[in-house]
């Protein structure tokens, strides 16, 4: 089963414009991560966030959790059309050995429109 | 430093044929890992290696077997493959919590 679940499945926003994504998940974590997809390509680690930390940015990314709902959002600012993508949140459990094994979401498409 | 490759990048077999996928990776990683992606679907883990020599189940490891040959490959094998194996397959690696991935193999079964 899976952990996150992505809303909305799919978003088409102008180029320019912000683009949120949430994310839920369902059971205690450690941390929660962000991944790219480009069609036909393998994921790209985006940004990670602690489940100590309610807030982070890498450049035009900014993420936020709420351990209390269980909850996370990817914002992208000034979009342009090389995000177009499809992205997903990952989480990482407490307790995961030494593997650090990841609990994908079913993805938001994001559609930027020139 | 190519990191993580996968071979073959496409492969069509027929219902119970076998083949396996390769895997590779260059960065020095213990941690090694097999997901599937189905169309409009995350993915899903199906074995993983927290370090040579030892392999774990994950989320959906039935009909598949895998080998940690050395620190930089993981192989996925498929015994006798079947309609539903049809797939996307990811090899990624870690030394931290963050993956890296390889291109994928893109898997028909007929």
């Amino acid at each position: 089963s899976q952990q996150g679940e992505e809303d909305p499945q799919a978003l088409s926003i102008q180029e320019g414009e912000n683009a949120t994504m949430n994310c839920s998940y369902k059971t205690s974590i450690n941390n929660l991560q962000w991944y790219r997809q480009n069609s036909g390509r393998g994921l790209v680690h985006l940004i990670l966030i602690r489940s100590n930390e309610r807030e982070k940015h890498s450049g035009r990314l900014r993420v936020t959790l709420d351990t209390s709902k269980k909850s996370s959002s990817l914002l992208i600012t000034a979009s342009r059309a090389a995000d177009t993508a499809s992205y997903f949140c990952a989480t990482g459990p407490i307790s995961s050995g030494s593997a650090r094994q990841l609990t994908f979401g079913s993805g938001t498409q994001l559609t930027v429109l020139p | 430093n190519a990191g993580v490759t996968q071979t073959p990048k496409f492969q069509v077999l027929k219902t119970g044929q076998s083949m396996t996928l390769q895997c590779a990776q260059d960065m020095n990683h213990n941690s090694m890992y097999w997901y599937r992606q189905d169309p409009g679907m995350g993915l899903r883990l199906i074995y993983y290696s927290a370090s040579e020599g030892t392999t774990d189940k994950g989320e959906v490891p039935n009909g598949y077997n895998v080998s940690r040959l050395n620190k930089r490959e993981f192989s996925l094998r498929l015994e006798s493959a079947a309609p539903s194996q049809t797939s996307v397959y990811f090899c990624a690696s870690s030394a931290t919590a963050e993956q890296f991935f390889g291109p994928g193999t893109r898997l028909t079964v007929l």
